[in-house]
């Protein structure tokens, strides 16, 4: 079956320390795009790509960096930088502009 | 700059009642597209439905309904006869279609925490 997976779906993490979520789709959508989920935020658009190596910058991205290399895959890595690391994070990809966005079921990063 | 606020924070009901979450959004483009998810506590997001622009018909499926008004930048989600499942935060969202129609990112509302009584 088509769809995105995310792993692990549990991440903890040490202060200081950078760590790589990961996000796979075999949806053959060109779009990807992550986002950050707190408690009473909604989704926040960390970074997106809309084709092999290349992304931009979403609304939250300090502290963060992606890559692009291959269709299929775009991982996202937390870096020390990154102030309160602690979140809900959630990938997606799409196709066709507004046609439908596919969600993966996400990770729960916790940083002590 | 698009923009979704979704100014309910959290509603709670009894079963059976019916409830409407209200949904306001900003945009500059003519061609953008609304969307209605659900996150259940397992966290994922559960898909609604999606509406162009050009689409100002209301829908109902099921005990959903949406009323999507123009007019006043509304995209309005509607439960009738509410029920226990129904219990999980609920993301309105945008996408905006752009000059060149290439992929948009999508821009939610706050969500709004809704639970439901037995």
């Amino acid at each position: 079956d088509g769809g995105i997976t995310q792993s692990p779906k549990y991440l903890f993490r040490k202060e200081g320390q950078n760590v790589t979520l990961s996000c796979e789709q075999n949806l053959n959508h060109d779009a990807m795009y992550w986002y950050r989920q707190d408690p009473g935020q909604g989704l926040r658009l960390i970074y997106y790509s809309q084709i092999v190596n290349d992304f931009q910058k979403g609304d939250i991205a300090e502290g963060y960096s992606v890559s692009r290399e291959k269709k299929e895959s775009f991982p996202l890595t937390v870096t020390s930088a990154q102030k309160n690391p602690t979140a809900f994070y959630l990938c997606a990809s799409s196709t066709t502009v507004g046609y439908g966005y596919t969600f993966g079921s996400g990770t729960r990063l916790t940083v002590v | 700059a698009q923009k979704v606020t979704q100014a309910q924070t959290e509603i709670s009901v009894v079963e059976k009642e019916d409830v409407t979450l209200d949904c306001v959004y900003e945009t500059r483009d003519t061609t953008y597209y609304l969307f209605w998810y659900k996150q259940p506590p397992s966290g994922e997001l559960v898909f609604l439905i999606r509406r162009n622009s050009f689409d100002e018909q209301n829908e109902i499926s099921g005990r959903y309904s949406w009323n999507f008004q123009k007019s006043t930048s509304s995209f309005n989600f509607t439960i009738t006869a509410s029920q226990v499942v129904d219990s999980a935060v609920y993301f309105c969202a945008l996408s905006e279609a752009g000059a060149t129609g290439a992929n948009s990112k999508l821009t939610f509302g706050k969500g709004i925490t809704l639970s439901v009584r037995p």
